[in-house]
């Protein structure tokens, strides 16, 4: 298996424009994780779904942010509109259990000028 | 409503030495505790575990140790290699649950 692959790895864009982050995760597993990582706060979930239904988006920020996943091999994080404060590393992870055994992907690097 | 915490943003160790980063955690429902490695440019792997039965699991040059009355966990690697230069990320986990700390850079000077 590949991993969880996700695209694109750099993104610049600029404030005001839509962004899509776009996430495969590994054949087989039922969960789907979205996470951010900054300096300040580390590694936030940001929301997870289990079998393809959302399950807890309480960590998305605000409004600006949507999430989905269609089928089992592919999932999406939106922000629309981008500010430069959403600057960040947006890691997708999938897992055969929500405790247990999570894969990264090797993240998005956003940056919202 | 930070559950799982790492005070120490960075840390230096000379080659040869031993490390140790530390990661407390505030709830007691907690019964499985990891370590996980980020290298720049790269996700988080996952490094070593521990129950909450245990106190002690050792895997080559890293061990995890669990204190559970004090709510605290460390790794240490021992010897230090500059290759283990990257930021370790703690975390625990519930039933439905797992919770990261913020990570700790860790840089091995040659």
């Amino acid at each position: 298996d590949a991993g969880v692959i996700q695209s694109p790895r750099h993104e610049v864009t600029e404030m005001g424009q839509e962004v899509t982050l776009r996430c495969k995760p590994i054949s087989g597993h039922d969960y789907l994780f979205w996470y951010r990582q900054t300096m300040m706060r580390g590694l936030e979930l940001l929301i997870y779904f289990n079998n393809n239904v959302p399950i807890d988006d309480s960590g998305m920020p605000e409004d600006r942010f949507s999430a989905k996943m269609p089928n089992a091999s592919f999932s999406t994080l939106k922000i629309q509109p981008s500010e430069p404060r959403d600057s960040a590393v947006y890691f997708c992870a999938s897992s055969p259990r929500r405790d247990y055994g999570y894969t990264f992907g090797s993240g998005t690097r956003l940056t919202v000028v | 409503d930070q559950q799982v915490k790492q005070n120490s943003p960075s840390l230096s160790v000379q080659e040869g030495r031993i490390s140790i980063l530390n990661c407390d955690y505030t709830n007691s429902m907690f019964d499985y505790f990891l370590w996980y490695k980020k290298y720049p440019a790269e996700g988080p792997t996952f490094l070593i575990s521990i129950s909450s039965i245990k106190d002690k699991n050792e895997d080559g040059r890293f061990t995890v140790f669990l204190n559970k009355s004090a709510k605290h966990l460390s790794l240490h690697i021992v010897p230090s290699q500059p290759g283990d230069s990257a930021v370790y990320f703690c975390a625990a986990s519930a039933h439905n649950d797992m919770r990261f700390g913020a990570g700790t850079r860790l840089t091995v000077k040659p």
